[in-house]
């Protein structure tokens, strides 16, 4: 199985500030990678897929990058309700499998 | 609207088993593949498996984690998707969500998720 490695686990920033979470693949893995946001009590939601591709309807403050083993999530202009969790997904291969999670708190 | 909904969750003593329904709405349920993903309390996101579509012979992969124990399926007819899970532990206690890849395989729609309580 291929191990998802997410970075910070957890994050302070404030309002308007801007965060970077990593997630490693333990094998190389192109650009079969997509990024969740996950509010407590409610079910995921696609942000970003294929590494860098903006999901509809996601406000253009999130991008991602990377490819093979190392990628990114970078949040803009931190808004309020960017303050939650964030998992990483690879579908390069099966089992599909998550990162631990990175939870954003404000400072 | 595309909607998810899952039901069948609820309290199963260590050792039972438990069979999910998730049904859908909204969109060509039978051109898609369907998974499963999990959450424990307090933890992260764990897929569970897969099925693809009929054009895909309903096809199934699984997670290491719970391969042999789960199995997958589903019924086009009524836009159903089930998850029958067998020999359940305490661990296997967890929020089950029933989600939609996109065509780029990625989870685009998510239920609300049903809880699993795992106690005797």
């Amino acid at each position: 199985d291929i191990q998802l490695t997410q970075s910070p686990s957890f994050l302070s920033e404030s309002i308007g500030g801007r965060v970077t979470i990593t997630c490693r693949a333990s094998q190389g893995i192109s650009t079969h990678l997509g990024w969740y946001q996950q509010k407590p009590g409610k079910a995921p939601k696609l942000l970003i897929y294929a590494a860098s591709t903006l999901q509809a309807g996601v406000p253009s403050r999130f991008s991602g990058s990377g490819s093979g083993t190392e990628f990114t999530l970078t949040i803009n202009r931190l808004q309020p309700e960017d303050f939650t969790t964030y998992y990483c997904q690879q579908r390069s291969s099966y089992p599909v499998t998550f990162g631990g999670g990175t939870k954003v708190e404000m400072k | 609207e595309v909607q998810l909904v899952e039901s069948g969750g609820g309290l199963v003593q260590p050792g039972g088993s438990l069979r999910l329904s998730c049904a859908a709405s909204g969109f060509t349920f039978s051109d898609y593949y369907m998974d499963w993903v999990r959450q424990a309390p307090g933890k992260g996101l764990e897929w569970l498996g897969r099925v693809r579509n009929k054009a895909n012979a309903y096809t199934t992969e699984y997670a290491t984690s719970v391969k042999g124990r789960i199995s997958i399926s589903r019924d086009d007819s009524h836009n159903l998707l089930f998850l029958q899970m067998n020999s359940l532990k305490i661990d296997d206690a967890a929020v089950y969500y029933c989600t939609r890849p996109n065509n780029n395989y990625y989870m685009d729609i998510w239920g609300k998720g049903t809880t699993v309580t795992v106690s005797s």
